[in-house]
């Protein structure tokens, strides 16, 4: 059965306090590794979309990186406006490839 | 701005009634997905369309439907409301299968 990971499930940092979010994945033919960022209330916003192991895709202060197994979300020097709640998600080959979500990793960062 | 849109975004009904929740995909978009976001489950996929023809089914219930209209608007269907169906509802759409899905803001359904 396909599955979406994430760890940690909360993360607080200092401003400026560089880190990493963690997705792991077991998806039996991957077609695209999918990053949002969602603020309460709010609907999920789409940020990036990974193809292949190695790619790498970068916005701002945050950068995604994949791996055959996993995916990283690097967020270097980070700003209040960045606390969110980070989703990765998969295509499910048993749902019509909707994305599949993981129950995502809630990012505070402090002044 | 997604270009997403859901009506209404709040929503309180009572347990046993029946309630009508309404997308309209980003233009250019064939494909529209359901989802039911709560406190202690996450973002789960209940139903996706294609130009108007159920594609997938995720983990809906029986007292839930949906469809798709020639003009891609999408409407999601609630019935027999219980309480546990309390929940954000969101849209979302896509230019095709295994692609990048833009979600509408969400509709919060209160059942009491």
């Amino acid at each position: 059965e396909d599955q979406v990971t994430q760890s940690p499930e909360a993360l607080r940092l200092q401003e400026g306090e560089s880190s990493s979010l963690n997705c792991s994945y077991t998806v039996s033919g991957l077609r695209g590794l999918f990053w949002y960022r969602q603020d309460p209330g709010k609907g999920p916003e789409f940020l990036f979309t990974l193809y292949s192991a190695g790619e790498e895709k970068e916005k701002e202060r945050l950068k995604a990186t994949l791996t055959k197994k996993e995916s990283f979300l690097h967020i270097t020097a980070p700003k209040p406006e960045d606390s969110a709640t980070y989703l990765c998600a998969a295509p499910n080959s048993n749902s019509g490839y909707a994305l599949n979500f993981g129950k995502g990793t809630s990012l505070l960062v402090t002044p | 701005d997604s270009g997403v849109t859901q009506t209404p975004k709040h929503l309180i009904t009572a347990t046993g009634q029946r309630v009508t929740l309404r997308c309209s995909p980003r233009s250019g978009d064939l494909s529209v997905y359901w989802y039911q976001q709560s406190l202690d489950q996450g973002l789960q996929f209940l139903i996706q369309y294609y130009n108007g023809e159920e594609r997938a089914k995720g983990n809906i219930l029986e007292r839930f439907s949906a469809q798709q209209f020639p003009d891609l608007h999408s409407e999601l269907n609630l019935s027999s409301l219980e309480l546990g169906d309390s929940a954000l509802y969101f849209c979302a759409s896509s230019v095709g299968a295994a692609t990048e899905a833009f979600f509408g803001q969400g509709t919060r359904l209160t059942v009491v």
